[in-house]
């Protein structure tokens, strides 16, 4: 049963465009969503994270947009740039009860930035 | 370097070995993770610590696999007769209660089983 998907196995962008990744969600309990980048042969790195009571959260050239009714999120990249090619992943979390907060990870999209 | 740190960070084993991984959390963070990453996959939860306390297994943690946190500070992730299946990315992750659950993860110990 996989409660976090990422539908896109891979995607390629231009440098100085956007790049905008999206992830589905089924379980309507999760109340907090992250997203990580990972180089190969690395531990996720951290990069964004919002809570369900928001809709969107910017970070420099990151944003993350909620959209709860549809069960989906994005990450928007702007400028990407080629240091930004790396595998992404979204990430869900449930508090409260016994869940303790652990991770529901997506499979991954690929991002590749070309110059 | 303060962040979460793994050993080691390769071991290539023979079936049926057993092998023992450690994780270093950052300094004042009281939650500890264990995930397992396979190729093409996204990061699979495992088990979870709070202080020295192991509050969740998953069930892909099989009786072969033990965890401990003994001082609620590093954690080690023990697997007993080693299978190919086990051939994985080991993370550990760690996190402070209190607020939303940002976890930070460690560089992983890949695991290969002969």
């Amino acid at each position: 049963d996989q409660q976090v998907k990422q539908n896109s196995p891979s995607l390629s962008v231009q440098e100085g465009r956007i790049s905008i990744l999206n992830c589905d969600y089924t379980n309507s309990m999760f109340d907090y969503f992250l997203w990580y980048k990972k180089y190969p042969a690395e531990g996720p790195t951290f990069l964004i994270s919002i809570s369900s009571i928001k809709d969107k959260n910017e970070d420099g050239r990151f944003t993350v947009f909620l959209n709860k009714s549809a069960k989906h999120l994005s990450l928007h990249i702007v400028p990407s740039q080629p240091g930004d090619s790396a595998v992404y992943f979204c990430a869900a979390s449930l508090f409260g009860g016994t869940s303790y907060g652990k991770l529901t990870f997506g499979q991954g999209t690929i991002l590749t930035v070309h110059p | 370097d303060t962040g979460v740190s793994q050993d080691p960070r390769h071991k290539i084993t023979k079936r049926g070995q057993n092998v023992t991984f450690r994780c270093d959390p950052i300094s004042e963070h009281n939650r500890l993770y264990w995930y397992r990453q396979t190729l093409g996959q996204g990061p699979e939860f495992l088990t979870y610590f709070q202080n020295e306390a192991q509050l969740e297994k998953s069930r892909l943690l099989s009786d072969r696999f033990s965890a401990e946190r003994p001082k609620g500070s590093f954690s080690t992730l023990e697997i007993q007769r080693t299978e190919q299946g086990d051939s994985a990315m080991y993370l550990c992750a760690s996190s402070l209660r209190g607020k939303a659950d940002t976890q930070y993860f460690g560089p992983g110990t890949r695991l290969t089983v002969l």
